[in-house]
Order: C-alpha cells, then structure tokens, then sequence
C-alpha cells in the first residue's frame, strides 16, 4: 500500500464547478497535510495546508480533513481554465510524502 | 535569498558519467530535501537533511547515489556511473525546521537527461 494515494485522473471539470480532489493516507500519526498545485514543466507550489480535523477554507480553495479515515480532500469552487494542473497530496508524518497528483482540466 | 535555488537548471550526460546536482536553500531554512519526478508521475523522495546530518536516507534508490550538506546550507546530490533511468527533474525543497508542520519550498529543478 502506498503511504499516500490520490486518484491519477485525469478530473475534468467545465468553468464555474467544483472541483473535488481527494487523497488518502497509510500513516495514522500524520499530523499536517497540504495540496500542492504543479503546473506542466513548472515546481510544485503550496497551496493550502491542514492540520485539524475539519474544513478550512481559503478563497475558492477548502481543504477537508478527516483524521479517522485518514482522508484530506481539496474542493475548488467555481473552477477555472488556469485552475488546470496536477494537484499533489502531502502528508507529514516526519519527513514529507507526496502522492503521484491528480491532474486536473477545466474546459472553458 | 529569495528562494531556493538549483544549479544546473539542465544537464545533458552521457550513460557512465557521475553528475552533481546543487541546492541552495531558503536562508535560515535548516531542513533540506532532495526528490526525483520522472515524466509524468509523483515526487519520489531522496532523502532529507536536518542542518548536516541526513536523518532520513531511505529513499536512495541504489549506492550510486549520494548526497551532502556542509554548512547547513548548499547540498550536493551526486549521481555516479549515471543510467538511462536516472534521466528526470530533480527538485530540492527546503523548510524553515524539520519538525512540525513546516511548508517546503521548492526549487525550479535540474532536468537530467542521460542519453
């Protein structure tokens, strides 16, 4: 099992939806949790981080966790064309482990 | 500095050549971390420094790799005896402390490619 596992996609979602992205994880002693956003050819870019159960909410961006079920998920409300990249999943039980990302299109 | 930076940005070697691939940290960040992104997938995980020492050297994929940090803060990754496969991004990030829930910063990257 992989310590940290996202759906690969590819998620395609038209402009104006939600776009849910979710990511589970093996270590039950992680305690922080971010999205990173990778645009093609480019290094990945934080985008929000978590550590209580719980939503929090930045912008269009609402990071979910779910301690129990070892679940964080990442919702981007009225999605847009630059919205589209690989969305990573890290989870921080010491060192970082990333997922392989869920790439995302959203169609104009 | 204003982020973490990585030199070279691109190297071409030839399959048996050892490379050395620089990062230079974030200033004051004493954590470092090196990972490898093939084509089209995740972030592998290198290994990870905490000011000099290498807490964490699991992710080494095989001897031919090696890395350091002197001063607790420019870290080395050598690649001896390259290989075809060896070929990716190899991303270096650093965090302010490698406890807690410290945000990596990322480097734009060396893309190697062994021919």
């Amino acid at each position: 099992q992989k310590e940290v596992e996202q759906n690969s996609g590819p998620l395609s979602v038209p402009e104006g939806a939600i776009a849910s992205l979710n990511c589970t994880y093996s270590d039950r002693g992680s305690q922080s949790f971010f999205w990173y956003r990778q645009y093609s050819g480019k290094s990945p870019e934080l985008i929000m981080s978590i550590y209580s159960n719980g939503d929090k909410e930045d912008g269009r961006f609402t990071a979910q966790l779910n301690k129990a079920s070892q679940y964080v998920s990442l919702l981007i409300r009225d999605s847009q064309p630059s919205d589209s990249a690989t969305y990573l999943c890290a989870v921080r039980p010491g060192d970082m482990r990333f997922g392989a990302g869920t790439r995302l299109t959203v169609k104009p | 500095g204003a982020g973490v930076s990585q030199s070279p940005s691109n190297k071409v070697t030839e399959k048996g050549k050892d490379v050395e691939l620089r990062c230079d940290p974030i200033s004051g960040h004493t954590a470092l971390y090196w990972y490898r992104q093939s084509l089209g997938q995740g972030l592998e995980f290198l290994i990870y420094f905490q000011g000099n020492s290498a807490p964490d050297k699991s992710g080494l994929p095989s001897d031919r790799f090696s890395a350091e940090r002197t001063g607790g803060s420019v870290s080395t990754l050598t690649i001896q005896r390259t290989q075809q496969e060896d070929s990716a991004v190899y991303l270096c990030a650093s965090s302010l402390d490698g406890g807690g829930p410290q945000t990596q910063y990322f480097g734009p990257g060396t893309r190697l490619l062994v021919l």
